[in-house]
């Protein structure tokens, strides 16, 4: 599995964009990058996920560096309900568990 | 779309009694997962389920866990006899076939706490 490395924490201001990094230089061709969130007491919540080109859809977008060594997951306009610990995971076609790392906490503030 | 369902959503027992946790993937969804979250940690994979056979169980406890998905759809994980590490978040997730292009989503999960 591709290690990725996530700063530990972030604060956010309320209604600003919130751009989280991860790095996965290890990340191999067949590996998608997926992103979770888990906000406090619930189970983790799908964000996005890709393969090379950037996604984006109705919660985020995610961009991926054309090296694929790196991703920034973009929350476009950050709400209190944001606040959670968001997870970067590579997951390739042998991998059907997800493997989770300690993530980074993001917390917004008003 | 309903997502997955688990129950309990809390249950608190004495080391060595048994318990178990019930869950309801989203609708049509083949595979199906356990998780479990120690405070603290990210979750991690004990089991998976393709329809009702088992994918992989190398994680699992099996002196003291078992895990069933009879008719394919819901499914049940037990603990017998519980042991006081087993205190953590069991999580339920499915996803449509299991591969890597499609996400898997995760239930609310049932707390346990040993005492």
């Amino acid at each position: 599995d591709a290690k990725t490395t996530q700063p530990p924490s972030m604060d956010c201001a309320e209604g600003r964009a919130a751009n989280l990094p991860c790095n996965h230089s290890t990340i191999s061709g067949n590996e998608y990058v997926y992103w979770y969130r888990q906000i406090h007491s619930q189970g983790p919540q799908y964000i996005i996920h890709g393969l090379k080109n950037n996604e984006t859809n109705e919660m985020a977008s995610l961009i991926i560096t054309e090296d694929r060594k790196s991703s920034t997951l973009i929350l476009p306009h950050a709400t209190l309900r944001d606040t959670a610990v968001y997870y970067c995971i590579p997951r390739g076609s042998n991998d059907y568990k997800l493997s989770f790392g300690a993530g980074t906490t993001v917390t917004v503030r008003a | 779309e309903a997502g997955v369902a688990q129950s309990p959503r809390y249950k608190i027992i004495e080391k060595r009694q048994s318990v178990a946790f019930w869950c309801n993937p989203i609708s049509g969804h083949a595979t199906l997962y356990w998780y479990q979250q120690i405070l603290g940690q990210g979750p991690k994979l004990l089991i998976q389920f393709q329809n009702n056979g088992v994918v992989d169980d190398s994680q699992l406890p099996k002196d003291r866990f078992s895990a069933e998905r009879l008719k394919g759809v819901d499914s049940t994980l037990k603990i017998q006899p519980a042991k006081l590490e087993d205190s953590a978040v069991y999580l339920c997730a499915s996803s449509l076939l299991g591969q890597s292009n499609q996400p898997q989503h995760f239930g609310d999960g049932t707390r346990l706490s040993i005492l």
